[in-house]
């Protein structure tokens, strides 16, 4: 069965420095979604991207996040200064169609999640 | 998006039907209703999804009245690895996203 994966799956950093959280989307999938789950707490909205360009964000997606498809397989989300209130599980997610029609894969896939810890 | 109100916990025994109500008053017209189930330390899996009546898949059942304020998820039969949280989500596709809002969930705890 095909799958999202996420690279690394646990990433410690400091406060203030940048990381990257890779994600695989499944192949012949169109549309990408970042989503955040701090301990104990929802799981939250951040991102989707279409087309190569951001299709909607939520108000936690400030200057500080980007997104970005460099080649043809990864998605990936960067956090340019990392706060300790980043620390959360980020989930990549895809689909091949959008949701609502009824058909499995209009649903996004999540992925594993990566575990971001900010000291 | 429409708000959703679930119960926060249910408990059940295995082999058992599980039924897990969701309230969503405010839904609108566009928006559909998806069921996923995340276990701890894993990302969210999604279950069912359905605009009106009745869904049923291999995993669940999903049951929606005619005015759509409130949905069903139904899991036949439930085992232990069935234990997770349930999330009752309203979808809204808006442009080019389908923008799923996640509420606290339904902890299902399933034991012998």
């Amino acid at each position: 069965e095909p799958e999202v994966t996420q690279t690394p799956s646990h990433q410690v950093t400091q406060m203030g420095q940048e990381v990257i959280l890779r994600c695989v989307p499944i192949s012949n999938h169109l549309y990408f979604y970042w989503y955040r789950q701090i301990l104990g707490q929802k799981v939250e909205f951040l991102v989707s991207f279409y087309n190569n360009e951001i299709s909607e964000k939520s108000e936690i997606f400030d200057d500080q996040f980007s997104v970005e498809r460099p080649d043809g397989s990864n998605f990936t989300l960067k956090i340019r200064s990392t706060k300790l209130e980043d620390s959360a599980m980020y989930f990549c997610a895809s689909s091949e169609a959008l949701g609502g029609s009824g058909g499995l894969n209009n649903e996004p896939f999540f992925g594993p999640g990566t575990r971001l810890t900010v000291l | 998006l429409a708000k959703t109100t679930q119960p926060i916990s249910m408990d059940s025994y295995e082999g058992q039907e599980v039924n897990i109500t969701c309230s969503h008053n405010n839904i609108a017209t566009n928006d559909y209703i998806t069921w996923y189930q995340q276990f701890p330390s894993q990302g969210p899996r999604f279950i069912i999804q359905g605009y009106k009546t009745k869904v049923t898949n291999e995993v669940a059942s999903l049951f929606i009245p005619a005015d759509r304020k409130s949905s069903t998820l139904s899991l036949p039969r439930v085992s232990l690895s069935d234990t997770a949280v349930y999330y009752c989500l309203v979808g809204r596709i808006t442009g080019t996203a389908s923008k799923l809002t996640f509420g606290t969930g339904t902890r299902l705890q399933v034991t012998l």
